[in-house]
């Protein structure tokens, strides 16, 4: 069985600038999540999807992060514009169920300079 | 409070020995209960949920106080692979998102 894919890999960008993370979860796994994981700290919730509706974004920096899941398979984060503290790992993971047992990818590593 | 708190660590053990982890939550409502481990510049994965009636899995036991809000982590025997990062993660409900502590680094040496 696949798992949960993610790309890219590493990215290094200037602040201001735009960056977007692809994330494909394990196939007919509903749900899925995007976490923020800086170094020293465990992963910190962006944002839960269930098929295409956000089920939690409270803790999404709106004003500069935007996720998507259009058609309830593969999602797209976007940063625009980054801040030098958004350097992290960003680690997509899915689930098939409310179980506890997530899936994840190996995490897009973002230096902001 | 934070939501999920952990031992700060590292712990630095000689193979053999047995290492307890300890993590607290401040949700009383929580539903679920498990330990992630993460390897170095890795994926966090399931090591073993957490049951009431604690459960163990091989050289791994976890316990539950619901009264206390306490979770525990044992490892008996320690093994050079079983260097990791260990995190305690709480399930606020049913279909909500899973909360991670900040993880307690295990350093295994021969």
């Amino acid at each position: 069985e696949a798992g949960v894919a993610q790309s890219p890999r590493y990215k290094i960008i200037e602040k201001r600038q735009s960056v977007a993370f692809w994330c494909n979860p394990i196939s007919g796994h509903a749900t899925l999540y995007w976490y923020q994981q800086i170094l020293g700290q465990g992963p910190k919730l962006l944002i839960q999807f269930q098929n295409n509706g956000v089920v939690d974004d409270s803790q999404l920096p709106k004003d500069r992060f935007s996720a998507e899941r259009l058609k309830g398979v593969d999602s797209t984060l976007k940063i625009q514009p980054a801040k030098l503290e958004d350097s992290a790992v960003y680690l997509c993971a899915s689930s098939s169920g409310p179980t506890g047992k997530l899936f994840f990818g190996s995490g897009t590593q973002l230096s902001v300079l | 409070r934070k939501e999920v708190e952990q031992d700060p660590g590292p712990f630095n053990v000689p193979e053999g020995a047995t290492v307890a982890f300890n993590c607290t939550y401040s949700n009383s409502a929580s539903q679920s209960f498990f330990w992630y481990r993460q390897d170095c510049r890795k994926e966090p994965k399931l090591l073993m949920s957490v049951y009431s009636s604690g459960n163990e899995d091989g050289r791994f036991t976890a316990q539950l106080n619901r009264a206390s809000q306490y979770i525990s982590l044992l490892i008996r025997d320690s093994k050079l692979s079983d260097s990791a990062t260990y995190l305690c993660v709480v399930s606020p409900q049913a279909g909500t998102a899973l909360i991670f502590g900040k993880g307690t680094t295990l350093s295994v040496s021969s």
